[in-house]
């Protein structure tokens, strides 16, 4: 089946770092968002992107929908111990099997103050 | 509040005792879906639903059944449950509204069969 590969799978950063994962999928999807996860919760949603190209930003993300529509990023700025979670990408093809939305394996935050 | 609930939080239970793990949501969205949670798998879907009385399979079906009678509701039914079902299980909801908002997730339910 289709497949998205998230990377990094952790990260160790010192408070006020920049962040930056991504999101690659052998696939074409017409819809990218990213989820964070902080423990015994379910994934929220931090940013969706619907356009080839699309940068968007949420606070102190930013995440880009590649313009092959087969990938993406998430960057986060001056990072801060809240920040701490894990984040998941996700992708769909909205009109067409528009309930199978698919997660990559996550990128675990750790934010040492 | 506009939420998505799932009960129970904690379930442990035995081989091949039949299970059900209720959802519900608030928002009268159209499309629910079910996703397990394993270490170093990410989420995985099993089933998911477009609206009342259309479901279809995720990526991980088997062991598992789902209905969709009602608008607000969509039950995970595991009718023989393993070990190897062991996990976090999240129900999911959305709202189409001309494009996908992305799911709304609800807490979690954590299974364990013994």
């Amino acid at each position: 089946g289709q497949q998205l590969n998230q990377s990094p799978q952790s990260m160790f950063i010192q408070e006020g770092e920049d962040v930056s994962m991504n999101c690659t999928s052998s696939s074409i999807f017409n819809t990218w968002l990213w989820y964070k996860q902080e423990p015994g919760e379910g994934p929220v949603l931090l940013i969706a992107l619907y356009k080839a190209g699309e940068l968007t930003s949420n606070g102190r993300l930013t995440a880009q929908f590649g313009i092959t529509r087969k990938d993406s990023f998430l960057n986060i700025s001056a990072s801060i111990p809240s920040d701490v979670g894990i984040y998941f990408c996700a992708a769909m093809n909205y009109g067409g099997s528009q309930g199978n939305l698919i997660f990559g394996k996550g990128t675990k935050l750790s934010v040492k103050p | 509040e506009a939420q998505v609930t799932q009960n129970p939080r904690y379930l442990i239970t035995v081989t091949g005792k039949k299970l059900t793990v209720t959802c519900s949501q608030n928002m009268n969205h159209e499309y629910m879906s079910w996703y397990r949670q394993d270490p170093g798998l990410g989420l995985r879907q099993i089933y998911y639903s477009m609206n009342v009385e259309v479901t279809d399979k995720g990526d991980v079906p088997e062991g598992y059944k789902v209905s969709r009678k009602e608008k607000r509701n969509f039950p995970l039914i595991l009718e023989s449950p393993s070990p190897n079902q062991t996990s976090l299980y999240f129900c999911a909801s959305s709202s189409r509204q001309g494009t996908l908002y992305g799911y709304t997730f609800g807490s979690g339910t954590r299974l364990t069969v013994v």
